[in-house]
């Protein structure tokens, strides 16, 4: 089936810890992103993707870090300067092009100990 | 900047009846908007993608309408289910990879 997983489903964080989201796709696109979901607030963007070995930070990357050296892997660090983690982060994926729909993951929620 | 809005928050309908959620965007010069549904502690799925030169999308019991001037959007549930209790999203995209805005969210659910 193809589609986007990201694994954990829960993630747990200490203090100063730095903790790493994995997101894969099989869909062969191009583009990929990762956003945060807070109660009462619409997905904000950290970080996007056009192309492997190459990415662009969003609205929100402070504390945050990634790489692409896989079109299929777009992985998310949570840095110990993030200051306020706890959300849900959702990785989407897109073909080529502007215009095109995004297909979502199925989210990790990160709690901090 | 964008700004986009979903009324109701959260709306409650019996089952069998016909609804709309609304979306408005203050910048109307968009690429495109989608719709999405969230169920409770899971990903988006995309139902409908209207581009800027179309007015309407339809799939199934559902059709989204595009009004780029007055910067509005509706989506249409025909019939609706218990099965379709969920949170609806929309997004507009105004520029490159980056420049999607999302609404909060509708809240929608039907009682049987």
């Amino acid at each position: 089936d193809g589609g986007i997983t990201q694994s954990p489903k829960y993630l747990f964080r200490k203090e100063g810890q730095n903790v790493t989201l994995s997101c894969e796709q099989n869909l062969n696109h191009d583009a990929m992103y990762w956003y945060r979901q807070d109660p009462g607030q619409g997905l904000r963007l950290i970080y996007y993707s056009q192309i492997v070995n190459d990415f662009q930070k969003g609205d929100i990357a402070e504390g945050y870090s990634v790489s692409r050296e896989k079109k299929e892997s777009f992985p998310l660090t949570v840095t110990s300067a993030q200051k306020n983690p706890t959300a849900f982060y959702l990785c989407a994926s897109s073909p080529q092009g502007a215009g095109e729909t995004q297909y979502f993951g199925p989210g990790t929620r990160l709690l901090v100990l | 900047k964008q700004e986009v809005t979903q009324i109701p928050a959260a709306l409650s309908v019996p089952e069998g009846e016909n609804l709309v959620l609304n979306c408005s965007f203050t910048d109307s010069a968009i690429y495109n908007l989608q719709w999405f549904r969230q169920d409770p502690g899971k990903g988006l799925t995309s139902l409908l993608l209207i581009q800027s030169s179309q007015r309407e999308q339809t799939s199934g019991r559902l059709n989204a309408s595009l009004d780029k001037s007055s910067g509005r959007s509706t989506l249409y549930i025909a019939a609706s289910q218990p099965g379709d209790s969920a949170t609806y999203l929309c997004a507009v995209r105004t520029g490159g990879y980056q420049k999607v805005t999302f609404g909060i969210g509708t809240k929608l659910q039907v009682i049987p």
